[in-house]
């Protein structure tokens, strides 16, 4: 299957300074990329879709400022978490979609593990 | 409200159990449910199911879905250690946004 990307795999911070997260689809285009929030023993919460080029679209409830989003180009979307804070503690995985379109298969990064101290 | 839901929440089984994960979905405007294996990173994908009442098929795993009851099931016999995960399944809805169950916890003992 496609090879999608993260780094860094984990990260420590300390409260109050800003982590960004980079996801890139190796062998694809991915036209559409997604960022998903996973908390321990939970599932997979979709925190935003971002389409190359364009500005991403935030799901209710996530905080557009807090959680930047840029997709420049078509393998390569960056999330940055900014002021961190212990509760943005979680387990953060992009997933890419090809240029096939809505229904084509999504694929997940590895994600990156985010502690803030 | 759209909603996925998974059963049962965890299972112990021993190897050689064959063992059936069951996914039911409330979805508006469904296009296709997908079953994904995730270990300690992210899932991996095992199949997307659109039409109903076609089995897919991948060596051991066996998923299908019928959109009259709107539900799916994932099978696995022969059950091995290295199935030990948690399966998650997604409904895919409108344009291309995946909503996830919150997944079925698989032990398989030796």
């Amino acid at each position: 299957g496609a090879v999608v990307s993260q780094h860094p795999s984990r990260v420590i911070c300390k409260s109050g300074t800003s982590v960004k997260i980079e996801c890139r689809s190796l062998d694809f285009q991915a036209t559409t990329m997604f960022w998903y929030r996973q908390f321990p023993k939970q599932s997979l919460m979709l925190m935003a879709t971002s389409n190359e080029g364009s500005k991403a679209t935030y799901e209710q409830g996530v905080e557009k400022d807090k959680f930047l989003i840029n997709h420049a180009s078509l393998t390569l979307s960056t999330l940055t978490v900014t002021s961190a804070h212990p509760e943005d503690s979680s387990f953060y995985i992009c997933s890419a979609r090809g240029a096939g379109g809505p229904g084509e298969t999504q694929y997940f990064g590895p994600g990156t593990r985010l502690l803030v101290l | 409200e759209d909603k996925v839901v998974q059963s049962p929440l965890s299972l112990v089984v021993h190897e050689g159990d064959t063992v059936t994960l069951n996914c039911s979905y409330e979805v508006t405007n469904f296009r296709s449910l997908l079953w994904y294996k995730q270990e300690k990173k992210a899932p991996t994908f095992l199949f997307m199911l659109t039409s109903s009442g076609i089995e897919k098929k991948s060596g051991r795993l066996s998923s299908i879905l019928d959109k009259k009851e709107l539900f799916s099931i994932l099978n696995i016999t022969a059950t091995q250690t290295g199935d030990s995960a948690v399966y998650l399944c997604a409904g895919f809805y409108n344009t291309d946004k995946l909503i996830f169950g919150t997944g079925t916890r698989l032990q398989v003992f030796p």
